[in-house]
């Protein structure tokens, strides 16, 4: 399986501080992806990394993807009680007969308290 | 746009039962599929479809049929429901044209009940 696993499972910070999740995959992909679930919602998006880039940043978050250690990391700084939800990695499959299929890890669920 | 829109939000079965649950999206996307989030299990694929009349098995297809006559439309049916099959369903749909990266776009989800 491609599915990436998310560490840790649960994380609990104050608001203000930073907070770093990390994924780990298995083969290789073309892109990887963070979405992001509020209790009782659908997914969203929040930022792509393709394989040929390091890190990338949007607004408070930062990703890094390290394709030799088939990792990847999301921190959000200076978090808010509002960022408080599950994150998910989810990756893309190298072009193949998978393509168009993300595999989703099984999420760090944040709380962020004011 | 409406984006990714699924009804009914919330279903309870008996048993045996079979119900189709709707997925409609209205941003001409190529690519839909079908997800099952049980606690602890994060995301697991059922079904997708890269086009109109093209389907595919995801991981967990068993007990399980789609079909795709229209871009917009990638109903889920539920042949004889089973308690296993209690979980919250999401439908997500993404552009595959050149310069996509497959960025998924998520439906708030169905809440099923099987008694």
């Amino acid at each position: 399986s491609q599915q990436g696993e998310e560490d840790p499972q649960a994380l609990s910070i104050q608001e203000g501080e930073n907070a770093t999740m990390n994924c780990s995959y298995k083969t290789s992909i073309n892109n990887l992806q963070w979405y992001r679930q509020n209790s009782g919602r659908g997914l969203v998006h929040l930022i792509l990394i393709r394989s040929n880039e390091r890190e990338k940043h949007s607004g408070r978050l930062r990703v890094t993807l390290d394709t030799s250690k088939k990792s990847s990391s999301l921190l959000i700084t200076a978090s808010r009680a509002a960022d408080t939800a599950s994150y998910f990695c989810a990756t893309d499959a190298e072009r193949g007969s998978t393509l168009g299929r993300l595999y989703f890890g099984r999420g760090t669920q944040l709380t962020v308290w004011p | 746009n409406a984006g990714v829109t699924q009804t009914p939000k919330f279903q309870v079965l008996k048993t045996g039962q079979s119900m189709t649950l709707q997925c409609a999206q209205d941003m001409n996307h190529e690519y839909m599929s079908w997800y099952r989030q049980d606690p602890g299990m994060g995301l697991r694929l059922i079904h997708y479809s890269v086009g109109a009349g093209i389907t595919d098995q995801g991981e967990v297809p068993n007990g399980y049929n789609v079909s795709r006559s229209t871009t917009e439309d990638f109903p889920l049916r539920l042949l004889s429901a089973a308690p296993s099959q209690t979980s919250v369903y999401f439908c997500a749909s993404s552009f595959r044209g050149l310069g996509s990266y497959n960025e998924q776009f998520f439906g708030p989800g169905t809440r099923l009940t099987v008694l």
